[in-house]
């Protein structure tokens, strides 16, 4: 039973436009996500976080959304250079939970020059 | 500042030998988190250090088992070596806040 979902196996875009990817949680008590990314031969390298109390957080390119009714979050890049190829991994968990960080199976984004 | 590291980066084992994984944390970071990462998945959670203690562990059988050090650091090690046990492992270490920064990595292949 998978309790982070990335539906989109893989996203390509053009430079300069937005990337936008998206994650599905079904835990109900998931308090806070964050946001990986991991280029071949790297370990995952944290992006952005966001806490279940706010609806937005933004960093400079990056601007995570969370919809806690919908159980929906989602990474925009705006605007997406080539260096942002990568496979992004959306991530989550329950203070007090069993587990400390849950992953969904990762979004693999290309943006082409 | 070294961020996190961990040795060996490859290995290759026979099903049934045993392995011992190593991780230093970031600097100032004083929790060690163990995760696999099997082809086409995500990462799972195996266990947390804290303290020298096990904190928390995932849904991994007893094969695994870790250690962390005085300094911090710390191992894993997987016994009676599985074919599926073939991935790559990953330590991440976490300071005061919730994230978590993750090493580069061991790929371990078991045949």
């Amino acid at each position: 039973d998978q309790q982070v979902k990335q539906n989109s196996p893989s996203l390509s875009v053009q430079e300069g436009r937005i990337s936008i990817l998206n994650c599905d949680y079904t835990n109900s008590m998931f308090d806070y996500f964050l946001w990986y990314k991991k280029y071949p031969a790297e370990g995952p390298t944290f992006l952005i976080s966001i806490s279940s109390i706010k609806d937005k957080n933004e960093d400079g390119r990056f601007t995570v959304f969370l919809n806690k009714s919908a159980k929906h979050l989602s990474l925009h890049i705006v605007p997406s250079q080539p260096g942002d190829s990568a496979v992004y991994f959306c991530a989550a968990f329950a203070q007090g939970g069993s587990e400390k960080l849950v992953f969904g199976k990762g979004t693999k984004l290309t943006v082409n020059p | 500042d070294a961020g996190v590291t961990q040795s060996p980066t490859h290995l290759i084992k026979t099903r049934g030998q045993q392995v011992t994984l190593r991780c230093s944390p970031k600097s100032g970071h004083d929790t060690v988190s163990w995760y696999q990462q099997a082809l086409g998945q995500g990462p799972q959670f195996i266990f947390q250090y804290y303290e020298e203690e096990e904190r928390q562990r995932g849904n991994f059988p007893d094969r695994f088992s870790g250690h962390q050090f005085p300094n911090y650091s710390s191992e894993l090690n997987v016994n009676a070596l599985l074919l599926g046990d073939s991935a790559l492992y990953l330590c991440a270490s976490e300071g005061s806040t919730y994230e978590q920064y993750f090493g580069p990595g061991t790929r371990l292949t078991v045949t």
